[in-house]
């Protein structure tokens, strides 16, 4: 499985934007890269993702470097209920059922 | 309904124990899951099941049978557990299960195992 490396935590002010790095620069040319949250308490949730081209949808958006070996996830307007535990994790067309979540990063909102 | 359920919510057994998670979902989904996570890690996969059939095991001990039912109901037998057994057990579904690897996993809230 490709590998991610994100920053183990972060903080934001509520109502502020925030930018979540991930890097993969061992992607390969199939790896989607896709990005879960868990709340407190709960289980992962689907976020978002992508394979090259930057991407929009109701929760977030995610930026993915022209060379694919980093993407940014971007919460536009943060709020105390988006604090949880981001992963970014990649997922290869063969193995397509497998989810592999790396270590992620806690990011905590300030109100 | 865009629900995973997992039940119980609670389990608390014993090493000679034997006792079973359930999972359920109504999505439709052919694709379900079974993942650990200890306190304070991500979630790991423990197996994956496709079309009602075992398609991923990612090496878990056979103190822990999985088995899948119908499309919509997935269980965890657990026997013979370990005190570092316990853990946050999660279900997850998913409607794709070929290889593309674009569809999203829903999770259930867990079910956390305390073996004492």
């Amino acid at each position: 499985d490709a590998k991610t490396t994100q920053p183990n935590s972060m903080e934001s002010n509520e109502e502020e934007p925030v930018h979540l790095p991930c890097n993969h620069s061992t992607i390969s040319g199939t790896d989607y890269i896709h990005w879960y949250r868990q709340l407190p308490s709960q289980g992962p949730e689907y976020v978002i993702h992508g394979l090259t081209s930057n991407v929009n949808n109701r929760m977030a958006s995610l930026a993915i470097a022209e060379d694919r070996k980093s993407s940014t996830l971007i919460l536009h307007r943060a709020t105390l209920r988006d604090a949880a535990v981001y992963y970014c994790i990649l997922r290869d067309v063969e193995y397509g059922n497998k989810l592999v979540f790396g270590a992620g990063t806690i990011l905590r909102v300030k109100s | 309904d865009t629900e995973v359920t997992q039940t119980p919510k609670h389990l608390v057994m014993g090493m000679t124990n034997k006792k079973s998670l359930k999972c359920e979902q109504h999505m439709g989904h052919r694709a379900m899951y079974w993942y650990k996570q200890k306190a304070k890690k991500p979630p790991e996969l423990m197996f994956v099941y496709s079309y009602e059939k075992l398609s991923i095991n990612e090496s878990v001990p056979s103190r822990f049978s999985p088995e899948c039912p119908n499309s919509s109901l997935l269980n965890l037998h657990l026997h013979a557990l370990q005190p570092e057994d316990s853990a946050l057990y999660l279900c997850a579904s998913s409607l794709e299960t070929s290889g593309r690897p674009t569809g999203e996993l829903f999770f259930g809230e867990g079910s956390r195992l305390t073996v004492l």
